[in-house]
């Protein structure tokens, strides 16, 4: 079982749908969490880290389930600028590196 | 500097060639990763430094990979005798912390091995 899973899509939405992406991880020592957004030939951003209670920043809202060990990010209201890859990012809680997953691709139409 | 810098930015080589390819973190920044992103594909975990120590090397896929880091900045990854397979992008991020901040990545080396 990989260590941080996500659903590749790609998922093809038009503009102004809601989307949500889901991920889910092995370790249960696990303590951050993090959504990344890549765009094409460019290098990883933070998008936002997830909090135990959930989060929101402006139309993306973060969730974290320990029990079920898993994470979602929902994108509310989407723009054509949405359109990226979007990679979740837990820590390993017994050695501390960070571990991407592989990674939803998001490809918002007009 | 201002960001993660990366260098080269390409590098084109020849199969059985070793190739070095070089980090310089953010100032002051105790953790550094190391990545390899091919074609299409997510990120791979290589290794990680706290400090100057690599807590984990689990990722480095073969004994023809290495790395270092010294001074608690630079880092260095060599890979020995390239083979083909090893043509991807070579991503670099560093932290102010171990796996508890977010990571500053930079621009990456495209390496094509021929």
């Amino acid at each position: 079982r990989k260590e941080v899973e996500q659903d590749p899509g790609p998922f093809n939405v038009p503009e102004g749908a809601t989307v949500a992406f889901n991920c889910t991880y092995s370790n249960s020592a696990s303590q951050s969490f993090f959504w990344y957004r890549q765009d094409c030939r460019k290098e990883p951003k933070l998008l936002m880290s997830v909090y135990s209670s959930g989060n929101e920043d402006g139309r993306f809202t973060a969730q974290l389930n320990r029990a079920s060990q898993y994470i979602s990010l929902l994108i509310r209201d989407s723009k054509l600028s949405d359109s990226a890859t979007y990679l979740c990012v837990v820590n390993d809680g017994n050695t501390g590196k960070l571990i991407f997953g592989q990674g939803t691709t998001l490809q918002v139409k007009p | 500097g201002a960001g993660v810098s990366q260098s080269p930015s390409n590098k084109v080589t020849e199969k059985g060639k070793d190739v070095e390819l070089r980090c310089d973190p953010i100032s002051g920044h105790t953790a550094l990763y190391w990545y390899r992103q091919r074609l299409g594909q997510g990120l791979e975990f290589l290794i990680y430094f706290q400090g100057n120590s690599a807590p984990d090397k689990s990722g480095l896929p073969s004994d023809r990979f290495s790395a270092e880091r010294t001074g608690e900045s630079v880092s260095t990854l060599t890979i020995q005798r390239t083979q083909q397979e090893d043509s991807a992008v070579y991503l670099c991020a560093s932290s102010p912390q171990t796996g508890k901040e977010k990571l500053f990545f930079g621009s990456g080396t495209q390496l094509s091995v021929l």
